[in-house]
């Protein structure tokens, strides 16, 4: 069983479309993350989530909505899709939001790539 | 705000020696945590090695370990007998200064050649 699964694995759209990423969790972890790679390969923290709670909400653009129906999924819905969108997208979890051991599960990405 | 820094954006090695990617950070925290992470050609994110900054001992994970040296605020991979699979993109990470995410450096790409 895969332990962060997320979908699609990839996603070619056009420029101002709306799409979304889902991700869903099975470890039992109270928090979920999403992070963005750039081309540069840099992975960069955008929101987490514990137990359904908006934790860390990063400087990025409002057309972006991170959604917690439950604390095993973490939903990423992008409206008005622009070209530097295109990246890929990590979903995370780990057991809790805090503590200095806990280490990421990381989804095995979702390629965006904007047209 | 805590930062991680590799400077090596590449290293090259042959197969069955040793290689040491460097990773430096920068925190006000008194504890701690880092990580280590390998990205292959793939695209998966996985998790290889942890060593928190109270930690006796440096950490080691088989073939992998962390040459943590605290004064100097380095946290160095050590991969012993390097695999052709060893190829790959490798992150050092730490957490951020509310410790409710980890900030991961630049990375850095390793070729191993036969």
């Amino acid at each position: 069983d895969t332990a962060v699964s997320q979908t699609p694995k990839y996603l070619v759209t056009q420029m101002g479309n709306d799409k979304s990423i889902k991700c869903e969790q099975n470890l039992g972890h109270d928090t979920m993350y999403w992070y963005k790679q750039d081309s540069k390969k840099f992975l960069k923290i955008m929101f987490s989530y514990n137990n359904k709670e908006l934790i860390i909400n990063e400087t990025v653009p409002n057309r972006f909505s991170p959604k917690s129906p439950d604390k095993a999924h973490l939903n990423l819905h992008i409206n008005s899709l622009e070209l530097g969108d295109s990246a890929v997208y990590f979903c995370a979890s780990s057991h809790s939001s805090r503590g200095r051991d806990e280490k990421l599960f990381f989804g095995s990405g979702t390629q965006l790539s904007v047209l | 705000a805590q930062k991680i820094t590799q400077t090596q954006p590449g290293m090259f090695v042959q197969e069955k020696e040793a290689v040491t990617l460097d990773c430096t950070y920068d925190t006000s925290d008194p504890s701690y945590g880092l990580f280590w992470y390998k990205q292959p050609s793939s695209g998966e994110m996985i998790f290889l090695i942890y060593q928190g900054s109270y930690d006796q001992q440096n950490a080691t994970e088989g073939r992998y370990s962390l040459n943590f040296q605290k004064a100097r605020k380095s946290a160095n991979l050590v991969i012993s007998a390097s695999q052709l699979g060893d190829s790959a993109m490798y992150f050092c990470a730490c957490e951020n200064q509310a410790g409710t995410a980890l900030i991961f450096g630049k990375g850095t790409t390793l070729s191993v050649s036969s």
